[in-house]
C-alpha cells in the first residue's frame, strides 16, 4: 500500500551543526505534511507543517522543504542543541475529515558534544 | 497544566486480563483520537471521536478493542483478553476542528502497556 514517511531511522550531527532529517512519500494526492518531534517517555510534538500549495516554510531554527515531483520532505534544524535530541517523524493528514494522522518510522536524531 | 492528561501512565497485566486507560483531552477540544505505537515505530491511529460520537475506527480495533466518550469530554479505551501482541504505548491526542480542514493534534504522554 501506499506509504509515508520512509526515514533512515539514524542520524548523528555535531552540536552547532546544522541537521537535516529526510522522508519519503508515495501517495502523489498526498497534501498535508507534519513533522513531530517525540522525546523518550512522551507523546509526539508538533515542529512545523507545510501544505502542498507550498515548497519551503520556516519557523524558529526550524525550515521544512516539500520537493513534489520526487515526493520528498525535509526537516532541516539550525544550529542543532542537545535538547533536539528526539525522534522525528514526518506524517501525512490524511481522512475525509482531516481525522488521522499516518505516521512514518521515525528518525532517532542523536547530538554529539 | 492544561495539557492532554492520560492515566495511568504505565500497566503491566497478564494475558487474558481486561485493562482500561483514560484520556482527558484539552478543555473545550471537539476531538479525541487514540494511537498505538509499538517500539521503533511511528504512532498508529486507532479511532476517534468527534464530541460523543465515535466516527472512525481502523481495522487495528479489533474486536477486543472498545473505546467510549460518553460525555464528549474524557474517553476510555478498553483492551478485553488482553494478548502479549497488545504490548504497547497507547497516546491519546485531542484537537479543536471545525471543518474538514486539519488542525493541530495535541498528543498525551501516552500509556504504556505490557502484557506478560
Amino acid at each position: 500500500g501506499e506509504s509515508v514517511g520512509l526515514h533512515l531511522p539514524t542520524l548523528s550531527v555535531q552540536e552547532g551543526d546544522n541537521s537535516i532529517i529526510n522522508c519519503a512519500y508515495s501517495n502523489s494526492a498526498s497534501d498535508y505534511f507534519i513533522w513531530y518531534k517525540q522525546e523518550s517517555g512522551k507523546g509526539p510534538q508538533f515542529i512545523i507543517d507545510i501544505r502542498s500549495n507550498m515548497d519551503k516554510r520556516q519557523g524558529q531554527r526550524v525550515t521544512v522543504l516539500l520537493n513534489k515531483t520526487v515526493k520528498h520532505l525535509s526537516l532541516q534544524i539550525a544550529a542543532t542543541q542537545p535538547g533536539d535530541s528526539a525522534v522525528y517523524f514526518c506524517a501525512e493528514n490524511r481522512g475525509s475529515s482531516a481525522s488521522k494522522i499516518i505516521f512514518g518510522s521515525g528518525t532517532r536524531l542523536s547530538i554529539r558534544p | 497544566d492544561t495539557g492532554v492528561s492520560q492515566n495511568p501512565r504505565h500497566k503491566i497485566t497478564k494475558r487474558g486480563q481486561n485493562v482500561t486507560f483514560r484520556c482527558d483531552p484539552i478543555s473545550e477540544h471537539n476531538r479525541l483520537y487514540w494511537y498505538r505505537q509499538t517500539l521503533g515505530q511511528g504512532p498508529e491511529f486507532l479511532t476517534y471521536f468527534q464530541n460523543e460520537a465515535q466516527l472512525e475506527k481502523s481495522r487495528l480495533l479489533s474486536d477486543r478493542f472498545s473505546a467510549e466518550r460518553p460525555k464528549g469530554s474524557f474517553s476510555t479505551l478498553e483492551i478485553q483478553r488482553t494478548e502479549q501482541g497488545d504490548s504497547a504505548m497507547y497516546l491519546c491526542a485531542s484537537s479543536f476542528t471545525l471543518s474538514s480542514s486539519y488542525n493541530e493534534q495535541f498528543f498525551g504522554p501516552g500509556t504504556r502497556l505490557t502484557v506478560l
